[in-house]
């Protein structure tokens, strides 16, 4: 069954512009991680934070994680048409356990 | 180094007729994960390896569905008298001493 709940479930925006994609989830968490897929086939691991963590960035991506609100977030600045995809939220709830996966949100980023 | 490799990267099948996919995990890595991603549905988890523990086979559907792993590396997941519900995105995932999963490129499952 699905933890989480991405929101939205499509996003269309500029290149250049800034995009937000949520995250919320339902049972406390070890750690909560955001991966990308490109034309329904691999995911590609984006970044990891830990329930002890409440933001980090990596390059042009920012994630927020709110545990008290079960929440997080991640911000794609600058976007390109590359960043076309859809991206996923996974959380964990202990040690090396199987990834529980929300729905996704499809982002398109137009040139 | 060489990343997760799945294979066949796609089958087709007739209903009724069995299917085996195999998995490469990245060399080293003692987790081993399967998950399935029907269209428009997000990934399920089916079977999880840990070291040479048991697996953890909470997320199979049905009975129609196993995996093993050998000699704690190459994993194979078996799909008995295919369904058309069974048509999918069959996902594996490998991780060592983190709890980054790298993915591999999957199967698209087409059961006709």
């Amino acid at each position: 069954s699905q933890q989480g709940e991405e929101d939205p479930q499509a996003l269309s925006i500029q290149e250049g512009e800034n995009a937000t994609m949520n995250c919320s989830y339902k049972t406390s968490i070890n750690n909560l991680q955001w991966y990308r897929q490109n034309s329904g086939r691999g995911l590609v691991h984006l970044i990891l934070i830990r329930s002890n963590e409440r933001e980090k960035h990596s390059g042009r991506l920012r994630v927020t994680l709110d545990t008290s609100k079960k929440s997080s977030s991640l911000l794609i600045t600058a976007s390109r048409a590359a960043d076309t995809a859809s991206y996923f939220c996974a959380t964990v709830n202990s040690g090396n356990t199987p990834l529980v996966f929300g729905k996704g949100t499809r982002l398109s980023v137009i040139a | 180094g060489a990343g997760v490799s799945q294979s066949p990267s796609n089958k087709v099948t007739e209903k009724g007729k069995d299917v085996e996919l195999r998995c490469d995990p990245i060399s080293g890595h003692t987790a081993l994960y399967w998950y399935r991603q029907s269209l428009g549905q997000g990934l399920e988890f089916l079977i999880y390896f840990q070291g040479n523990s048991a697996p953890d086979k909470s997320g199979l559907p049905s009975d129609r569905f196993s995996a093993e792993r050998t000699g704690g590396s190459v994993s194979t997941l078996t799909i008995q008298r295919t369904q058309q519900e069974d048509s999918a995105v069959y996902l594996c995932a490998s991780s060592g001493n983190t709890d980054t999963q790298y993915f591999g490129p999957g199967t698209r499952l087409t059961v006709l």
